[in-house]
């Protein structure tokens, strides 16, 4: 099992640039989770799922869209990149629930300038 | 609400004990740790559930204060490979019928020879 994939894994983009980041598990979880970290800060929810076709948003999802068309893929999106959106992210699935261990991807350092 | 975590930092000697503490203003259904090495991505150790059940580490222990919405991992005899940024993450209700995971600014902890 590769767990959890995320691509790029590196990425700068300019201000008013749109892009994907690709986000995929292979361990049939039904949710999954996009994070983004500042130093110091911690991690902040920015969007989740509960399953295919199922999506909410978490604490911080000003800026970005998700879908989640199937079980093992839940890429998020940035229309217009802005500088407040420097940041590393995370994607990571669980089990059903949020009471439940969850496995996160190695990360996507994104540098808007 | 983010939870708060104490200390901020700590230096620890091989062999030592550590405990670092989280707490929330909310009334909380479970407490999550994770440990986070530079550069990695967060690592599941704990899931701590309200009622009692425990899920998670065998060499790493960690309480929950239901009552008094706070939490304590415990880290005895450390070693080097415990070093790291120790995350609690707090999950509670958030409306609708879902609960939401809400994490700490961290806590880093340096093991020294």
């Amino acid at each position: 099992n590769a767990g959890v994939t995320q691509t790029p894994k590196f990425r700068i983009l300019k201000i008013g640039q749109s892009m994907t980041l690709q986000c995929a598990q292979d361990m049939n979880h039904n949710y999954m989770y996009w994070y983004r970290q500042d130093p110091g800060m911690g991690l902040k929810l920015i969007y989740y799922s509960v399953g295919a076709g199922i999506t909410d948003k978490g604490e911080v999802p000003n800026g970005y869209n998700v879908s989640r068309s199937t079980t093992e893929d839940f890429p998020l999106r940035l229309e217009l990149a802005a500088p407040s959106q420097t940041s590393v992210y995370f994607c990571a699935s669980g089990g059903t629930g949020t009471s439940n261990e969850q496995f996160f991807g190695p990360g996507t350092r994104l540098t808007v300038l | 609400q983010q939870p708060v975590q104490s200390p901020q930092a700590v230096i620890l000697r091989e062999g030592e004990d550590a405990v670092i503490n989280c707490s929330s203003s909310k009334a909380l259904y479970s407490v999550h740790w994770y440990r986070q090495k530079h550069g990695e991505a967060p690592v599941f150790l704990m899931i701590l559930l309200k009622g009692g059940e425990q899920k998670g580490h065998d060499k790493i222990s960690a309480s929950f204060n239901e009552k008094k919405q706070q939490s304590s991992l415990y880290l005895t005899a450390s070693q080097l490979s415990y070093s790291g940024t120790y995350f609690c993450g707090t999950e509670a209700y958030s409306g609708a019928g879902s609960y939401q995971l809400t994490f700490g600014k961290g806590t880093k902890l340096s093991v020294i020879p």
